[in-house]
């Protein structure tokens, strides 16, 4: 069965600093995509970034950034110039098939 | 705009009573679903659907019940044989990538569910 760990319950970063949430996933299939979601105290589930697991190239969008290691099954995410409102929640998720299938998450918190 | 909506945004129930909460999209998504969020934890999948007319059991169904009738319109009955049903449902859904495999998923704003 397919799983999604995230070992990091809980992160804090300086503002303008950067910091790195990790990730690792269980899975036999080949083709399948990694997401990470953003969960602010709205409580609405954003998408922050996604990568085919076919792409070798990390996606990046702006100050988000991964690094997706298929190997070894890791998919990090990398936040640069971290802002106040990046605080929230932080859910990493998979999907081969049908079923989306998410981590624990991790809060992360940012100090000005 | 596209986008999904889910009303209420808080709903209060007494023991006992059924509640429906409502899920809708203008996306032309094929997949919807709907997860139960508990206080600090992550999302727990409750049922979803692929095509109309039709709909799957998830990880935590029991004391749920769905319908699929039209692609724009994804119900959640939640009934008086769910335990514990206070927390936060979310509905999401998805587009169809080929055969078998979906994309991202894009969520609705939530309810918050209090049984009294």
């Amino acid at each position: 069965a397919q799983t999604v760990t995230q070992s990091q319950p809980e992160m804090s970063v300086q503002e303008a600093e950067t910091v790195t949430l990790s990730c690792t996933y269980d899975t036999s299939e080949s083709d399948y995509y990694l997401f990470w979601y953003k969960q602010p105290p709205s409580r609405q589930m954003i998408l922050v970034i996604r990568q085919e697991a076919y792409k070798q190239q990390n996606a990046t969008e702006n100050r988000f950034s991964v690094n997706f290691q298929k190997a070894a099954k890791s998919f990090s995410l990398k936040i640069s110039d971290s802002q106040l409102g990046d605080a929230a929640m932080y859910f990493c998720a998979y999907i081969s098939t049908d079923k989306l299938i998410f981590g624990t998450g991790t809060r992360l918190q940012v100090f000005p | 705009d596209g986008g999904i909506t889910q009303s209420p945004k808080y709903l209060f129930r007494k023991e006992g009573q059924n509640v429906t909460l409502s899920c809708e999209q203008n996306l032309n998504h094929d997949a919807m679903y709907w997860y139960r969020q508990d206080p600090g934890q992550g999302l727990r999948l409750i049922y979803y659907s692929q095509i109309v007319n039709d709909f799957q059991k998830g990880d935590i169904a029991e004391g749920y019940s769905v319908s699929r009738e039209k692609k724009e319109s994804f119900p959640l009955t939640v009934t008086s044989a769910q335990k514990n049903p206070t927390a936060f449902y979310l509905c999401a859904s998805s587009t169809r990538v080929a055969g078998s495999v979906f994309d991202e998923q894009f969520f609705g704003p939530g309810t918050r569910l209090t049984v009294l």
